[in-house]
Formats: structure tokens, C-alpha cells, sequence
């Protein structure tokens, strides 16, 4: 199993609502990370999360709070957002190499965030 | 730092032809290389890797790519392309950390 589930798959939300988005993982790998996504550009780096410890922070602003309550569940809490927050989030997991880096990442098929 | 940069920004090519898409990166050590592949609104599918060893890779679907050290190059081919690999493709660099760096992409547009 490579999957990465990602929930919801699309979410829309006041700039005052507080919301959740969930990621769960059955590979066994110990490295997750969340990206953010702009149309028609790569991917971006917010979080990574090594042994179930954050371990980089993009400068990403607090409105976004990570959290990673076990090894295959990763979490991105979003509180008063802004418009220019919408964006497709993408969860990823990866196996942590003992030499270090990590080995391929696989992604979820991303939430769809509009902020309204 | 790491870097990737793809040259192309879009490439258009008629199904059955053959398919080259280029990929440099930026890295001091050994780097660990990838191509992801993107459809609208979907997440990001691993094609192939590169971690050490044969520079010409296989990975899924008819792609294989070539690790040049020299050109800092890890450029993906397919000899005979299908209207399905229209897509967003996406070369990664993965450093001694724990961070992937993206090219910014190429889109890949099919001719029937």
C-alpha cells in the first residue's frame, strides 16, 4: 500500500472559521510533510515532521498549526485564513534513510482550499 | 542550497512521438533525483528515482531517465507518447535532510 489520504478533498471557509485538515499514512515511514500548492507552480515546502517531531518550519505564519499525533496521522490546523491562503495542500510521507535524507516522497491527492 | 530548473515551461508534441523533458540541478553533493508527474487538481505521482548506482533509470508508465554528473542533468524520455501523459511534470532534488526541492514544472501538451 502507497497511498496517502488526504481529507477533505475540497473545504471552503470564512476567514474566521477554524478547520482541520487530516493525512494518514499506513507505510510505516517516519518522515511527513505538508506543501502548499498556487496554480501552475511547484509545490512549496511548510512543515516536515521527522520521528513525530517537527523538525523544519518554513517561516510558514501561525494562522497554520501543524500537529503530528502519531506516526501515520498528520494534521494542518487553519485558523482566520486569508484569501490569499486558498490553495491545494498536499500531505507526503517518506521513509527516513539512517545515513540521512529521506528516500521518495509519496503524496495525497491534496484538499482544495478556498477562503472566502 | 539546492535548486532545479527546467528549462521548458511547455512543450507540445503529437501522441506517438518521441518525448525529452530536461532537468538540471544545483547540489554539491550527490544528489538524490526524482520526476513526479501532476494532473489538474491531483496530487504529485512518483515516475522514477535516482539514488546512486545505474544512471539510466525505468520508472512507471514507459519513462526512464538519464543521471549525467557531468551536465548536472537527470533528463526524462519516452519514445512513443499517449494522449494520457498530458500532464504537469515536476523534477525534485532530495537533499541530506529531510527537504525536496522542485523545478518549476513543464506542462506537456498531447496532439492526437
Amino acid at each position: 500500500d502507497t497511498e496517502v489520504t488526504q481529507t477533505p478533498k475540497h473545504l471552503v471557509m470564512g476567514m474566521t472559521n477554524k478547520k482541520s485538515l487530516k493525512c494518514e499514512q499506513h507505510m510505516g515511514h517516519r518522515a511527513m510533510y505538508w506543501y502548499k500548492q498556487k496554480a501552475k507552480k511547484p509545490p512549496e515546502l511548510m512543515f516536515v515532521y521527522s520521528y513525530e517531531k517537527l523538525s523544519i518550519n518554513e517561516s510558514v505564519p501561525s494562522r497554520f498549526s501543524p500537529e503530528c499525533p502519531n506516526s501515520s496521522l498528520l494534521n494542518l490546523h487553519l485558523h482566520a485564513l486569508q484569501p490569499e491562503d486558498s490553495a491545494l495542500y498536499l500531505c507526503a510521507s517518506s521513509q527516513v534513510r539512517l545515513g540521512g535524507g529521506n528516500t521518495e516522497a509519496f503524496f495525497g491527492q491534496g484538499t482544495r482550499l478556498t477562503v472566502v | 542550497a539546492q535548486s532545479v530548473t527546467q528549462p521548458d515551461i511547455h512543450i507540445t508534441v503529437s501522441e506517438g512521438a518521441s518525448l525529452e523533458l530536461r532537468c538540471n540541478y544545483s547540489y554539491g553533493a550527490t544528489p538524490y533525483l526524482f520526476w513526479y508527474v501532476q494532473s489538474p487538481g491531483q496530487g504529485l505521482q512518483l515516475l522514477l528515482k535516482y539514488f546512486s548506482g545505474d544512471t539510466l533509470v525505468q520508472g512507471i508508465k514507459g519513462f526512464e531517465a538519464e543521471f549525467k554528473r557531468s551536465q548536472s542533468s537527470f533528463n526524462l524520455r519516452k519514445p512513443s507518447v499517449h494522449w494520457s501523459d498530458a500532464a504537469e511534470y515536476f523534477c525534485a532534488v532530495g537533499d541530506d535532510g529531510q527537504n525536496f526541492v522542485f523545478g518549476p514544472g513543464t506542462r506537456l501538451s498531447v496532439l492526437p
